[in-house]
């Protein structure tokens, strides 16, 4: 069974611009989470997505958004880039919705670059 | 407001020998759920154990244990029989409950773990 993959995965933009980030999710897992990942900061949540509804928001900025399809694929887009969001950005897909009894799986991120 | 704390930024260790990472929380919760990641070099983050705070019995997965403190709110992340596979960066985790059955996991900063050939 294929992973959770990401694309791009690396990804160099400039202040001000716009940049969509995609997550497929492993087959047949219907929730997906993003997060964002700083050196230093850990994970912070962005929000979480379970069939196409966003069940959890974190505590970022409106610029942050993202939407899921019926296929469960996800996509975050990110509107006038600031240089402080150039970090790893993280999607996590699991069975279910986020809980002990349904394990995330990550992929292996998107690094994006605000220049 | 619910923190995680990992104080070792980073922590070495000799080939086969053992090593325990640190974490400590901040919730008023009585039922919660725990976790420790892994996060090799190659980024892709993996579940390495997770532990129910109702539980008393330590979570045990082959050569990784926890210490689970609840009063202390402590759950530290031993390694037995280091390998150089388990470089990577640890990250501790906390499930948080939310409103309408929601949760979310908060994280902390994460210990970069170096084993020594």
């Amino acid at each position: 069974k294929a992973g959770v993959t990401q694309t791009p995965r690396y990804l160099i933009k400039t202040r001000g611009q716009q940049v969509t980030l995609s997550c497929s999710p492993i087959s047949g897992h219907r929730s997906v989470s993003w997060y964002q990942q700083t050196p230093g900061q850990g994970l912070q949540f962005l929000f979480e997505y379970f069939s196409e509804t966003q069940r959890n928001k974190g505590n970022f900025p409106g610029r942050f958004s993202g939407r899921q399809f019926s296929n469960s694929r996800s996509e975050m887009n990110v509107s006038t880039l600031e240089l402080g969001d150039s970090a790893l950005y993280l999607c996590a897909s699991s069975l279910g919705a986020v809980g002990v009894y349904n394990e995330q799986f990550f992929g292996p991120g998107t690094r994006l670059t605000v220049l | 407001a619910q923190t995680v704390t990992q104080s070792q930024p980073e922590m070495s260790v000799q080939e086969a020998e053992t090593v325990t990472l640190s974490c400590t929380y901040d919730t008023s919760e009585s039922d919660y759920y725990l976790f420790w990641y892994k996060q090799p070099p190659s980024r892709q983050m993996i579940l390495v154990i997770r532990q129910e705070a109702y539980k008393q019995q330590n979570a045990t997965e082959n050569r990784f244990s926890v210490n689970f403190q609840k009063a202390a709110k402590s759950f530290s992340l031993k390694i037995s029989d280091s390998q150089l596979g388990d470089a990577a960066m640890y990250f501790c985790a906390y499930r948080i409950p939310l409103l309408d059955s929601n949760y979310q996991l908060i994280w902390g900063a994460g210990t970069k773990l170096i084993i020594k050939p």
